[in-house]
């Protein structure tokens, strides 16, 4: 079965501090990866994506993820959180025909000022 | 180009009723998606449009859940004789291709059933 797998519900850092978050997918087939982010009071929004090439991808604010194969994970990682970074971050996965794609059930992510 | 728009943004319906909601995708996009959100949980995949065509139905998608795209622009999603457990945000998306760039998504419309 189709499924995405999030480590956290919920996290807390301190500004400055470094952040991880794991996913893991389960889904047959060439997959696609995402993450999206939901801010406070707002709609869902893409943070980066991974199709093929180099596993290591680049997305906005300075956020990063890497695609392990072998450990079917998309982790997130930013290495210095800001209050700002406050948020819900889902993990999502979908097939190459850009239809059906799978989300997390998502991490919410605290910063402390 | 005013993103992904979806009305009403709340609704609150008794039991029984049936409700109504539109999604007005980006222009340009010939993908169009529909998700339920519960508390604490992602988005659950319900249908998707590839212009006006209907390509895939989950089967949370119950038979008093209807979804029409007229004309590949605008989308409805109804729900016929609501129940407490339809209470949900429900979420619009739209993408242009075929190549799953990832969604563009609306603000979502929040459904209570009392």
């Amino acid at each position: 079965a189709q499924s995405v797998s999030q480590h956290n519900h919920h996290v807390i850092l301190s500004e400055a501090a470094s952040l991880e978050l794991g996913c893991n997918y389960s889904y047959g087939g060439t997959v696609n990866l995402f993450w999206y982010v939901q801010y406070p009071g707002q709609h869902l929004q893409l943070l980066l994506k991974y199709f093929s090439g180099d596993p290591l991808v680049k997305g906005i604010k300075g956020f990063e993820a890497e695609f392990i194969k072998s450990k079917f994970s998309f982790n997130l990682r930013k290495p210095s959180v800001q209050w700002s970074d406050t948020a819900e971050y889902f993990c999502a996965a979908g097939n190459t025909g850009g239809f059906k794609t799978i989300f997390g059930a998502g991490t919410r992510l605290f910063v402390k000022a | 180009d005013t993103g992904v728009s979806q009305d009403p943004r709340h609704k609150i319906t008794k039991r029984g009723q049936n409700v109504t909601f539109r999604c007005d995708p980006i222009s340009e996009h010939n993908r169009l998606y529909w998700y339920r959100q519960t508390l604490g949980q992602g988005p659950e995949f319900l249908t998707y449009f590839q212009n006006e065509a209907q390509l895939e139905k989950s089967r949370l998608l119950s038979d008093r859940f209807s979804a029409e795209r007229p004309k590949g622009s605008f989308s409805t999603l109804e729900i016929q004789r609501t129940e407490q457990g339809d209470s949900a945000m429900y979420l619009c998306a739209s993408s242009l291709g075929s190549r799953g760039d990832g969604y563009t998504f609306g603000s979502g419309t929040r459904l209570t059933v009392v």
